[in-house]
């Protein structure tokens, strides 16, 4: 089973308009992160925003915010007042934290394609 | 600032020639990690590694091997490169914390004709 599925391959935006971004996981683990990166076409990989499971407060990040649903296991991403350079492919993940020592590793979702408009 | 790098932007091999792509980080981070990336997947992880000499085993293995002797240097493999080989390959490295990101290299292109 998907740990972390984004069901939106693709999505369209006009320019300064508010989009979100879908992200539901899977864990029984009760400790846990979720990160959100965005990958221009350039290729690297940014880091935008986290949350952890026992964070009260969703995260924000200047025009980043995460729409996180404990108990609908959501971790959605809120661009505000988007940009042309908003555009990219951005991918939601997760690390599970339990087994603390060898288990740092992130799982990501398929990704989602944000294309923003003029 | 944090600095992971790839040896190789792109790299074009034959079928069966053993391949490296080496990763060298700067942070001083325990944890190194290989993933590949293509198409509609998204990334999925080969090997990571937590400490020099130790490796764990990622969603997708076969066909690879690691190998991690100085804390700054996390070196993949392909023992004989297949054309189903041919991806992006990110490198990335973090330190302890459930919190703490991933920080990628700019990846390698690798195309096994």
């Amino acid at each position: 089973a998907q740990k972390i599925t984004q069901t939106q391959p693709g999505m369209f935006v006009q320019e300064k308009e508010a989009v979100t971004l879908d992200c539901t996981y899977d864990t029984s683990d009760p400790s846990y992160g979720l990160f959100w990166y965005k990958q221009p076409s350039s290729g690297e990989m940014i880091f935008l925003i986290y949350q952890g499971s026992y964070d009260q407060q969703n995260a924000t990040e200047g025009r980043y915010s995460l729409n996180f649903q404990k108990a609908r296991k959501s971790a959605n991403l809120v661009i505000s007042a988007s940009q042309l350079g908003d555009s990219a492919m951005y991918f939601c993940a997760m690390r599970e934290g339990s087994l603390g020592g060898s288990n740092y590793k992130l799982t990501f979702g398929k990704g989602t394609l944000l294309t923003v408009n003029p | 600032d944090v600095k992971v790098t790839q040896s190789s932007r792109y790299l074009v091999k034959r079928t069966g020639e053993k391949v490296f792509l080496e990763c060298v980080q700067d942070m001083d981070h325990e944890n190194m990690f290989w993933y590949r990336q293509d198409p509609g997947l998204g990334l999925r992880l080969i090997y990571f590694s937590y400490d020099v000499k130790m490796k764990e085993k990622g969603d997708i293995p076969e066909g690879y091997s690691v190998s991690r002797e100085k804390k700054e240097r996390f070196s993949l493999i392909l023992e004989s490169a297949s054309t189903n080989q041919t991806s992006m390959y990110l490198c990335a490295g973090t330190t302890t914390g459930l919190g703490s990101p991933l920080h990628f290299g700019n990846g390698t292109r690798l195309t096994v004709t």
